[in-house]
């Protein structure tokens, strides 16, 4: 079975671009998870959603960040426009909610913004 | 808020030996879930153990193992017989039990395996 889908695997980008970060979540599963990894922060969860609804976005940093899951199947996360501080590993999970279940990482995507 | 706090940046371990990672963390509920995961140079996260806060048996998956101290808020992860694919960072979570279902992470700890 496939896992959870990430593209692209890297981005370079040079600041003031508009980034679009996607994520394909595993067949069956109805949450969706956006978290951020630098080395400064750590991991960290920017928005989830249930059922293609957000349901927390208090980590997404600023207005220039937005998320969206139009379906079951598709999400993404824009940034525009990105600055060099938004350099990190976007990591994209997915799980069935529910308290005990396991959330399923993708490989994340590297974004590296000059 | 609940925080979760890794105390080791990093810890070494000769091959076919014992290492324990600490983890610790802080949380006003009773009900919740601690996990252990992995990610190794790929950078995948892997997920490594779990354990309810409300099972006092310590969790166990092979060569990986917790000790589970909740009254402390102390969640150790006991990596037995290490091996060199256990090179990785390690990081332990946090989830609530009720509601919210997002992780909250440690900083982690960078684990290196001595040949």
């Amino acid at each position: 079975d496939a896992g959870v889908i990430q593209s692209p695997r890297h981005e370079v980008t040079e600041m003031g671009q508009e980034v679009t970060l996607r994520c394909k979540p595993i067949s069956g599963h109805n949450s969706l998870f956006w978290y951020r990894q630098t080395m400064m922060r750590g991991l960290e969860l920017l928005i989830y959603f249930n059922n293609n609804v957000p349901i927390d976005d208090s980590g997404m940093p600023e207005d220039r960040f937005s998320a969206k899951m139009p379906n079951a199947s598709f999400s993404t996360l824009k940034i525009q426009p990105s600055e060099p501080r938004d350099s990190a590993v976007y990591f994209c999970a997915s799980t069935v909610a529910g308290s005990y279940n396991e959330q399923f990482f993708g490989p994340g995507t590297r974004l590296t913004v000059l | 808020a609940q925080t979760v706090t890794q105390s080791q940046p990093e810890m070494s371990v000769q091959e076919a030996e014992t290492v324990t990672l600490s983890c610790t963390y802080d949380t006003s509920e009773s009900d919740y879930y601690l996990f252990w995961y992995k990610q190794p140079p790929s950078r995948q996260m892997i997920l490594v153990i779990r354990q309810e806060a409300y099972k006092q048996q310590n969790a166990t998956e092979n060569r990986f193992s917790v000790n589970f101290q909740k009254a402390a808020k102390s969640f150790s992860l006991k990596i037995s017989d290490s091996q060199l694919g256990d090179a990785a960072m390690y990081f332990c979570a946090y989830r609530s039990g009720q509601g919210a279902q997002k992780l909250v992470f440690g900083q982690g700890t960078r684990l290196t395996i001595n040949p």
